[in-house]
């Protein structure tokens, strides 16, 4: 399967841990954004990176949240000191530099509780 | 990016033709015109994608009248495998703002 491949598909955290998800693009993709989703509403924009290069995060992104790519290819966001409210599906997506914009390519996502 | 609106639900039955309408009043002129299927628990798929006119591919037709403010999704003789959520997004090549809106969807239920 040479798809977005998001790892783990679940995580169980208590509140106030660490957590981190992780993000394998479509390999000749240079796009990948993360995106937050929860139940009843459209997915939500985090943050974007052009090849290694973090080129856009959302205003309503806490410093509790951070993502990195690292050599531009596979991408890991870290949540700190997690919350009840961070409860969500968090989606990865990757697309090709050459397309529109809106073409994106999603992974299966990871769903976070946080008891 | 160009704010869409779409119906929020849409009943209907198997077999039956289904048309999804997106408004986008406010569409540039490099914007093109892309439609998403999301089932529960997975990330949004990328259905169909078209600046004018129509296209077709295997999966659905996305029919864009002359002046663009509006985009019509029809799913062909629909299954009880088609009910998902159907997201319409407005937007075009890089110009610096990538921060897609997904909005909310129109869910379809299609029934037995």
């Amino acid at each position: 399967d040479t798809g977005v491949s998001q790892d783990p598909r679940h995580k169980i955290t208590k509140r106030g841990q660490n957590v981190t998800f992780r993000c394998d693009p479509i390999s000749e993709h240079n796009r990948l954004y993360w995106y937050r989703q929860t139940l009843g509403q459209g997915p939500e924009f985090l943050t974007y990176f052009q090849n290694e290069a973090q080129l856009e995060k959302s205003r309503l992104l806490s410093d509790r949240f951070s993502a990195e790519r690292p050599k531009g290819s596979f991408s890991t966001l870290e949540i700190q000191r997690t919350e009840q409210g961070d409860s969500a599906m968090y989606l990865c997506a990757s697309s090709l530099a050459a397309d529109t914009l809106t073409k994106l390519f999603f992974g299966s996502g990871t769903q976070l509780s946080v008891l | 990016l160009a704010k869409t609106t779409q119906p929020i639900s849409m009943d209907s039955y198997e077999g039956q033709e289904v048309n999804i309408t997106c408004s986008h009043n406010n569409i540039a002129t490099n914007d093109y015109i892309t439609w998403y299927q999301q089932f529960p628990s997975q990330g949004p798929r990328f259905i169909i994608q078209g600046y004018k006119t129509k296209v077709t591919n295997e999966v659905a037709s996305l029919f864009i009248p002359a002046d663009r403010k509006s985009s019509t999704l029809s799913l062909p003789r629909v299954s009880l495998s088609d009910t998902a959520v159907y997201y319409c997004l407005v937007g075009g090549m890089d110009t610096g703002r990538r921060a897609l809106t997904f909005g909310s969807g129109t869910r379809l239920q299609v029934q037995p």
